[in-house]
């Protein structure tokens, strides 16, 4: 079981350049997020969708775009990459939490991002 | 919405117990996670307390609720130096009617000899 695939791990972009970072989940989940790891702020929430065709911004949204077209997939794009972009991604997945399911969120492995 | 809090740096010595604080604003939270974040990694879950608990305990892993003070806490006994990583605190809070789960800023846990 896969669980949650992010790719790539590494990727260094000029700053204007744009880019896709992939998330995949075999879970069946509902949710997926993606979050910004930068130090000392913990983890702040990008984007995030809760079923697919549906998505919905987290608190720091700017300068990202998401889709949902299937449940599996759940892209993260950077339509002009910005200096302030460097950080560290990651995807979460997660059930719906409906009934009283608790809602684990499964992460992936992450994506270091250096915009020079 | 959700605010969760913890503090960013927690230094001990091995064989002692670490106990990591967090509180959290929203009294509607199901689920209360410990994660656990290694160095180079993702997240992983450490734990979890379902709200209408008050203890938890896991081997060496003892979680407190306090839902009157919305406060969390993770007692780590007999702490070891593979415990050293960074341990977030997370509230499932249903804020806005999704579960996306609200993070704390992560706490540093460093064992020295």
């Amino acid at each position: 079981n896969a669980g949650v695939t992010q790719t790539p791990k590494f990727q260094v972009l000029k700053t204007g350049q744009s880019m896709t970072l992939q998330c995949a989940q075999d879970m069946n989940h509902e949710y997926m997020s993606w979050y910004r790891q930068d130090p000392g702020m913990g983890l702040r929430l990008i984007h995030y969708s809760v079923g697919a065709g549906i998505t919905d911004q987290g608190e720091v949204p700017n300068g990202y775009n998401v889709s949902r077209s299937t449940t599996e997939d759940f892209p993260l794009r950077l339509l002009s990459a910005a200096p302030s972009q460097t950080s560290v991604y990651f995807c979460a997945s997660s059930y719906n939490g409906q009934d009283n399911e608790d809602t684990e969120a499964f992460f992936g492995q992450g994506t270091r991002l250096t915009v020079v | 919405g959700e605010d969760v809090e913890q503090s960013l740096f927690l230094s001990v010595r091995e064989g002692d117990s670490s106990v990591i604080n967090c509180t959290y604003t929203d009294s509607s939270s199901t689920y209360l996670y410990w994660y656990k974040q290694e160095p180079g990694a993702g997240l992983q879950l450490l734990t979890y307390i379902f709200s209408n608990m008050d203890m938890k305990q896991d081997q060496r892993l003892t979680v407190l609720l306090n839902k009157k003070d919305k406060h969390l806490s993770l007692r780590i006994a007999d702490t070891q130096t593979g415990d050293s990583a960074i341990y977030f605190c997370a509230s499932d809070s249903p804020s806005g009617g999704s579960y996306i789960p609200t993070f704390g800023r992560g706490t540093s846990l460093i064992v020295h000899p």
